[in-house]
């Protein structure tokens, strides 16, 4: 399989506004997973887009998948300082690989 | 079963020496993987194993690596005569096959001095 690409590299917002990231990827997929990560700690999934999905919602999360495009997006909504971290996407074949990810600065 | 495990959590060794880190995945996956990831950088592909066959090798993982997964539970991974270069945060993740979700534990730290 090959990484996904995040983009932004880094966003920074205040507490409460919305924060979207954006990946892209080259070949075709399966389903596409999000993960996050808190510095220092390990990676956790937090949801997984089929292929033949277009959206799907967990709670304040939103993530949004174009196959025609081969990109999906992230979008947190009302964030809180909690949702500072790093996100990834990843598009598991065989093996899972990641992109640099995306650095969420939420401020208090 | 609480998660996927490894040991240590934090490694300081001297440049030349060698180190070996252990993952336990979550019991029932048969699939694991191992990541490296230096600072403000993504998680880099290294290996993963299904059950006891190691299926694929990064050529970030030079002759001086090595992981093993024996028995298809634990796996080590060790770094022979270490360099300041291999300072950073040593991933194991598992998931079971037919199941993307993978499960990542907390990572080794090791810093190189």
């Amino acid at each position: 399989s090959q990484q996904g690409e995040e983009d932004p590299q880094a966003l920074s917002i205040q507490e409460g506004e919305n924060a979207t990231m954006n990946c892209s990827y080259k070949t075709s997929i399966n389903n596409l997973q999000w993960y996050r990560q808190n510095s220092g700690r390990g990676l956790v999934h937090l949801i997984l887009i089929r292929s033949n999905e277009r959206e799907k919602h967990s709670g304040r999360l939103r993530v949004t998948l174009d196959t025609s495009k081969k990109s999906s997006s992230l979008l947190i909504t009302a964030s809180r300082a909690a949702d500072t971290a790093s996100y990834f996407c990843a598009t598991p074949g065989d093996d899972m690989r990641f992109g640099a990810g995306t650095r969420l600065t939420v401020k208090p | 079963d609480t998660g996927v495990s490894q040991d240590p959590r934090h490694k300081i060794t001297k440049r030349g020496q060698n180190v070996t880190f252990r993952c336990d995945p979550i019991s029932e996956h048969n699939r694991l993987y191992w990541y490296r990831q230096t600072l403000g950088q993504g998680p880099e592909f290294l290996t993963y194993f299904q059950n006891e066959a190691q299926l694929e090798k990064s050529r970030l993982l030079s002759d001086r690596f090595s992981a093993e997964r024996p028995k298809g539970s634990f796996s080590t991974l060790e770094i022979q005569r270490t360099e300041q270069g291999d300072s950073a945060m040593y991933l194991c993740a598992s998931s079971e096959s037919g199941r993307p979700q993978a499960f990542f534990g907390q990572g080794t730290r090791l810093t190189v001095v």
